[in-house]
């Protein structure tokens, strides 16, 4: 069964050190990846994607994500954390065949202390 | 370029009660999805639609109807509504032909009580 998976429901991190949230996936063929952040109250943003080329995808607001296909993950990163990052983080990737639904993760709570 | 807007924002239903919950976009997307979140969990498809006239289940249909008239317009109806409904609920659009990602609205947040 195609899946995402993020393993962790919370992630704490002090602010100015760098931060990683984690992103697993199983899905058939060639995914297509995104990160989506949700502030409270707030819609889904879109932070990133891989689709193909460079494993290492620049995203808005500092964020970056690594493709690796070994251990099919896409994490994402910050090398310096803010307060003002602190919100829900969603992985989602795409799935083939499918009239482009996309497989959602549970979201990870980002809590960012001063 | 108001990207995808949803209304209302708000609404209480009463059990048994009916309504709509609007989606329009303004981006000429093909691609058109209503979601539901339930508090603290991630998002589950409710309908999709990859164009005017053409629509499909998701995840979890049961209790809803939807329709695309037009390639900017996809209402989610609601029949008969349940306790089990109350959910903030989010329509998204997106482009087969790239760019991939989806785009989401506010969302509408809906109490059934």
């Amino acid at each position: 069964a195609q899946s995402v998976a993020q393993p962790e429901d919370q992630v704490n991190v002090a602010e100015g050190n760098p931060l990683t949230v984690k992103c697993t996936y199983s899905v058939s063929g060639n995914p297509y990846l995104f990160w989506y952040v949700q502030y409270p109250n707030r819609g889904l943003q879109f932070l990133l994607k891989y689709i193909t080329g460079d494993n290492l995808v620049k995203g808005s607001y500092g964020f970056e994500a690594e493709f690796n296909k070994s251990q099919t993950s896409f994490h994402l990163k910050k090398p310096s954390a803010l307060v003002s990052d602190s919100a829900l983080y969603f992985c989602a990737v795409r799935v083939l065949d499918s009239n482009y639904q996309l497989i959602w993760g549970a979201g990870t709570k980002l809590i960012i202390k001063p | 370029n108001a990207g995808v807007t949803q209304t209302p924002k708000f609404r209480i239903l009463k059990i048994g009660q009916s309504m709509t919950l609007q989606c329009t976009q303004d981006m000429n997307h093909n691609y058109m999805y209503w979601y539901r979140q339930d508090p603290g969990m991630g998002l589950k498809l409710i309908y999709y639609s990859v164009g005017a006239g053409i629509t499909d289940k998701g995840e979890v249909p049961n209790g809803y109807n939807v329709s695309r008239s037009t390639t900017e317009d996809f209402p989610l109806r609601l029949e008969l509504a349940a306790p089990s409904q109350t959910s903030v609920y989010f329509c998204a659009s997106s482009s087969p032909g790239g760019p991939y990602e989806q785009y989401f609205g506010p969302g509408t947040r809906l109490t059934v009580t």
